[in-house]
């Protein structure tokens, strides 16, 4: 059984700093996928990671993936307040294109 | 372009009541999905369909049933509900096999059992 694994489940930050989000899995997989999610709203995509040392940039984030390490990270550089949302990660597992998500992080960014 | 479209958004039952959610997507969509979300659990898959007249079991079947009569729609019924199905149920599709895209999800209907 795939499990996906997120760490920190909370940060709060100052803006301007720069941290990393991590997810771990514990199995091999094709695809990785970044969402985002604002309170008591939906699910929208950020990233697709698709092969060992993938890296994608949009502003202030950037994704990568070590497929090796079955790890990806989430870099923010720079808070600002609008990166304030729950940021989840989840893995291509099986036919189907099924996803399992990790448990996500909460990130506040303090003005 | 309305993407996935949830009905209803909001819906409080008794126990033991029954209902059905309805999905649709206007992306021709080849796979459709129904997902639940609780509190510091991630969202876990309740059901999935790789194309009309198919469904299978996710990691959380139990308790659901579904049907995708339609293309575009994916229906998540519950026969008799439970306070443990208190939740926010998202649907989301996906363009199907071989494809990279994410999936596509919906606003989420936020249903309590009394």
């Amino acid at each position: 059984e795939l499990k996906v694994e997120q760490n920190p489940l909370f940060l709060s930050m100052q803006e301007g700093k720069n941290y990393t989000i991590y997810c771990n899995y514990s199995t091999t997989s094709d695809r990785l996928y970044w969402y985002r999610q604002d309170p008591g709203k939906s699910l929208e995509s950020l990233f697709v990671l698709l092969s060992n040392g993938a890296v994608k940039q949009e502003g202030r984030l950037m994704a990568s993936l070590d497929t090796k390490a079955r790890l990806s990270t989430l870099h923010i550089t720079a808070a600002v307040h609008d990166l304030s949302a729950t940021y989840f990660c989840a893995v291509v597992t099986g036919g189907g294109n099924k996803l399992t998500f990790g448990t996500g992080t909460q990130l506040k960014v303090e003005l | 372009n309305a993407g996935v479209t949830q009905t209803p958004k909001f819906r409080v039952l008794k126990t033991g009541q029954s209902m059905t959610l309805l999905c649709a997507q206007d992306m021709n969509h080849e796979y459709m999905y129904w997902y639940r979300q609780d509190p510091g659990m991630g969202l876990r898959l309740i059901h999935y369909s790789v194309g009309e007249g198919t469904t299978a079991k996710g990691e959380v079947p139990d308790g659901y049933n579904v049907s995708r009569l339609k293309k575009q729609n994916f229906l998540l019924g519950l026969e008799s509900a439970a306070p443990s199905q208190t939740s926010v149920y998202f649907c989301a599709s996906s363009p199907g096999t071989g494809g990279t895209q994410p999936q596509h999800f919906g606003d989420g209907t936020r249903l309590s059992i009394l």
